[in-house]
């Protein structure tokens, strides 16, 4: 079946640091893969996808690149603040009798001032 | 364009006593899910309605979980008798079907259920 691993947690940065979360999935099919953000007290919020192998996601200095022959999809920001300080969820969603959205179980982010 | 809305954002019940949460997707999406969050995993699909028909229910406990999407724009997740384990966050997303895999889901706010 379609799954999702991502690299466990907590990390611990510093203000400035470069930051990798990694992510591989199995799927059958061409599925599309997305990094959701849950900030603290809030609900899941999209952050970056990519539809077709090789493409990049990006959005607020995060960036991620569809790696049909890894399959993996990891997240990468050059410079992370303080503020990016939340929990990250690697997906990918695929027509498996009707589209689904399947989860990895999250990696919690801490940036240190 | 309007969010996808969840109530209530917080309830604490006892164990043994029956719960129920509300959803209302973001307007025109079809395509309406239930997952449960428990704390420190990933979201988990416990059911998924096109319009008001069910998709898949597969990983829904049906001995005490209960979905309805009645007219196929609401929807309401009830459980009893509810378990200490069913403690979570319930997050309810939709999607417009007809952009298949290249569209995200757009998540509610969460119930958060604490069964004490």
């Amino acid at each position: 079946g379609n799954s999702v691993t991502q690299m466990e947690g907590p990390v611990t940065l510093s203000e400035e640091a470069f930051l990798t979360i990694n992510c591989t999935y199995t799927a059958t099919g061409y599925p599309s893969l997305f990094w959701y953000v849950q900030y603290p007290g809030e609900g899941l919020q999209l952050l970056l996808k990519a539809t077709k192998a090789d493409d990049k996601g990006s959005n607020k200095g995060f960036e991620a690149t569809y790696r049909k022959e890894t399959t993996s999809f990891h997240l990468e920001k050059g410079s992370v603040q303080v503020s990016d300080s939340a929990v990250y969820f690697c997906a990918l969603r695929a027509n498996t009798g009707g589209f689904k959205t399947i989860f990895g179980a999250g990696t919690r982010l801490f940036v240190k001032a | 364009e309007a969010g996808v809305a969840q109530s209530p954002r917080y309830k604490i019940i006892e164990k043994r006593q029956s719960v129920a949460f509300w959803c209302n997707p973001i307007s025109g999406h079809a395509t309406l899910y239930w997952y449960q969050q428990i704390l420190g995993q990933g979201p988990k699909l416990l059911i998924q309605f096109q319009n008001n028909g069910v998709v898949d229910d597969s990983q829904l406990p049906k001995d005490r979980f209960s979905a309805e999407r009645l007219k196929g724009v609401d929807s309401t997740l009830k459980i009893q008798p509810a378990k200490l384990e069913d403690s979570a966050v319930y997050l309810c997303a939709s999607s417009h079907p007809g952009r298949g895999v290249n569209t995200e889901a757009f998540f509610g706010q969460g119930t958060r259920l604490t069964v004490v």
